[in-house]
Order: structure tokens, then sequence, then C-alpha cells
């Protein structure tokens, strides 16, 4: 039982290119989430997805896209890196209401 | 999602108790209070949550006030290993924002020898 696995754990892209980070769940949880940690920051929600076939917008979600592949994958796409989004995301998932959120280890993404 | 409000920074003498507050005067009647840490940049990990009785778990311990305006963290016997940013976070099992969990700044806890 793996829990929550992002890939890549690092990343260096040059300002303009395109990437996608990946986040998979092994816990048959409904909800699916992305956050994004600058340095001495709480974590800021960039997207979520409540179920399987829906997302939704965070707190901060210009710059990025997502994807609900599946019950288990949940993936955050940036178009055009800048170097404002240069941080940590965090991906998170949740069984139902009332429960608690498993996070994984993070992905250090730096934009150049 | 009732807001929440925290302390930025509190030390703690291991060994003893550590006592995080949490103001959440906000809360509705559906609200439960969550509390997760982050140590060290990890991902967050889930401590304890409750509705309106005093929760206690093998990490923690809850306290909700009575009018449920503010709750308190308790870890009973802290250890170096219990420094961290503690999260305090409400919300409704049917919010408005759907699933959405919200995290602040949170507590930056400092255990020190």
């Amino acid at each position: 039982n793996a829990g929550v696995t992002q890939t890549p754990k690092f990343q260096v892209l040059k300002t303009g290119q395109s990437m996608t980070l990946q986040c998979a769940q092994d816990m048959n949880h409904n909800s699916m989430y992305w956050y994004r940690q600058d340095p001495g920051m709480g974590l800021r929600l960039i997207y979520y997805s409540a179920s399987e076939g829906t997302t939704d917008k965070g707190e901060v979600p210009n710059g990025y896209n997502v994807s609900r592949l599946n019950k288990r994958e949940f993936s955050l796409r940036l178009e055009s890196a800048a170097p404002s989004q240069t941080s940590v995301y965090f991906c998170a998932s949740l069984r139902v209401r009332n429960t608690e959120a498993f996070f994984g280890q993070g992905t250090r993404l730096t934009v150049v | 999602d009732a807001k929440t409000t925290q302390p930025p920074s509190m030390d703690c003498a291991e060994g003893r108790a550590a006592n995080l507050p949490c103001n959440h005067s906000t809360i509705s009647g559906n609200e439960y209070v969550y509390w997760y840490r982050q140590i060290h940049s990890q991902g967050p990990q889930y401590i304890i949550h409750g509705l309106k009785n005093n929760e206690t778990n093998e990490m923690a311990s809850l306290i909700i006030t009575e009018d449920r305006k503010s709750s308190t963290l308790i870890l009973p016997h802290a250890t170096l290993r219990d420094t961290a940013v503690y999260y305090c976070i409400v919300r409704a099992p049917n919010s408005n924002s759907g699933y959405a969990l919200n995290f602040g700044k949170g507590t930056s806890l400092l255990v020190t020898p």
C-alpha cells in the first residue's frame, strides 16, 4: 500500500517549457487535490477533484490545468512555466467527507 | 468554510505538554475541526479531528470549547520530533466549496531540549 505517489520528486524547467506532474493513489479515494507551497508559506489549493469526472478551481488556479484521468490518478499541467511557479507541489487524496486526507511527499519544481 | 486563526509560532520544552490554540469564531454547527502537521517540508500528516466532543488518539488530544468557537490541540509529552508546522482547518461535510481543503499558515512549533 503506497498511499499517494507523486512523480517526479524534483524537476527543473526553463521558462516557457511545459510539464505534467503526476499523482496516483491506491486507497480508492474519491477526492484528490493539488497544492503549492512557497518558502515559509502555508499550502494553497490549486485545483481539486471531488470525484472522478469532476474538477474545480481552488485559490490559485491560474497557469495550471488538471485532469482526473480515473479514480486513481490526478495530474497537474503547467502549459508554459514561469519563475513564479517555482514551488513545492503536493497532491492529496480524501476518501469521503469527514475523513482524513493523505498527502504525497511533494514535487520540488524550479523554473529558471 | 469557517476561517481559522492560529499564532504564527510557539515554543515548548521537551517532555512538557504543547498546547496549540486555534480560533474559529465563525464556525457553523455542522463544521468539523481538523488538525494536520507538516514536518520539515514533508507532506502534511493528519493528526485528529472532532465536531464538538473532545477527542483523543495516540498522537494528541483535541479540546473544543462548548461554544465551539475555539479549540486546542494538546501534545501531552512533546518530543523534538514534534517540531513542525501545525494547521487547524474547519470544514463542513457539505460545504458549498465542494470538498476543498483550505490550509492557512499554521503555527510553527519548536520543541527545545
